[in-house]
């Protein structure tokens, strides 16, 4: 069981919009900043938002994050064939005294 | 280009050992904690261990705790992880990331545990 808790599948057709959500508590999502991966098939993960709702010079504006309380999410629009790909929330756990990941989310583009 | 390239992996038996290394390039690798991560195969990511910039800070996960040992050359740009009494859950492709944010990630290395 992952502590940072993800539905498995999300999906959505081209052009639409699709949220992922993240669950944490207050040792983790709930006092520290949450970061969001993209990994495509047979590729390694790849940083897509971080402290929350910053991007990494090169990820287009189409990804957003937010944050409340002890929960986020991760939001995709215009939606496009190639986002297709397993999303991983993660934050930092102060009573477990490391990062932390959700079990993941595999979006399906149909 | 910032680079991070790991090796190491392989086939080992149970309560074998195996070394993991992961070479940095294009960055000043003596400035940046670094991590190791696994992803077991179909499943989610997990992280490992995590060692500070200078050395001086390390943790570990529970799951390897007292079997695993990250350490890192900054004069050599590289990240290790020692790993000891390994079991069959331990198969995994282990990355090697950059920063708390994991914002930079190696290619990985196939790590299988079997008899």
């Amino acid at each position: 069981q992952s502590v940072l808790t993800q539905p498995p599948s999300a999906s959505g057709t081209p052009g639409q919009r699709v949220t992922i959500s993240c669950s944490g508590s207050s040792s983790n999502i709930g006092s520290n900043t949450v970061n969001w991966y993209q990994q495509l098939p047979g590729a390694a993960p790849k940083l897509l938002i971080y402290s929350n709702n910053l991007r990494p010079s090169g990820v287009p504006d189409r990804f957003s994050g937010s944050k409340s309380a002890t929960s986020a999410s991760l939001g995709i629009s215009g939606l496009q064939s190639e986002d297709e790909a397993d999303y991983y929330c993660a934050a930092w756990d102060d009573r477990l005294n490391g990062p932390v990941f959700g079990g993941g989310t595999k979006l399906t583009v149909l | 280009e910032v680079q991070l390239v790991e090796s190491g992996g392989g086939l080992v038996q149970p309560g074998g050992s195996l070394r993991l290394s992961c070479a940095a390039s294009g960055f000043t690798f003596s400035s940046y904690e670094m991590n190791w991560v696994r992803q077991a195969p179909g499943k989610g990511l997990e992280w490992v261990s995590y060692i500070s910039s200078s050395g001086s800070n390390i943790y570990y996960a529970d799951s390897v705790k007292g079997r695993f040992t990250i350490s890192r050359d900054n004069a050599k740009n590289s990240l290790y992880l020692q790993m000891n009494s390994l079991r069959a859950e331990d198969t995994a492709v282990y990355y090697c990331a950059r920063v708390t944010a994991f914002d930079i990630w190696g290619q990985g290395t196939m790590v299988t545990v079997s008899s």
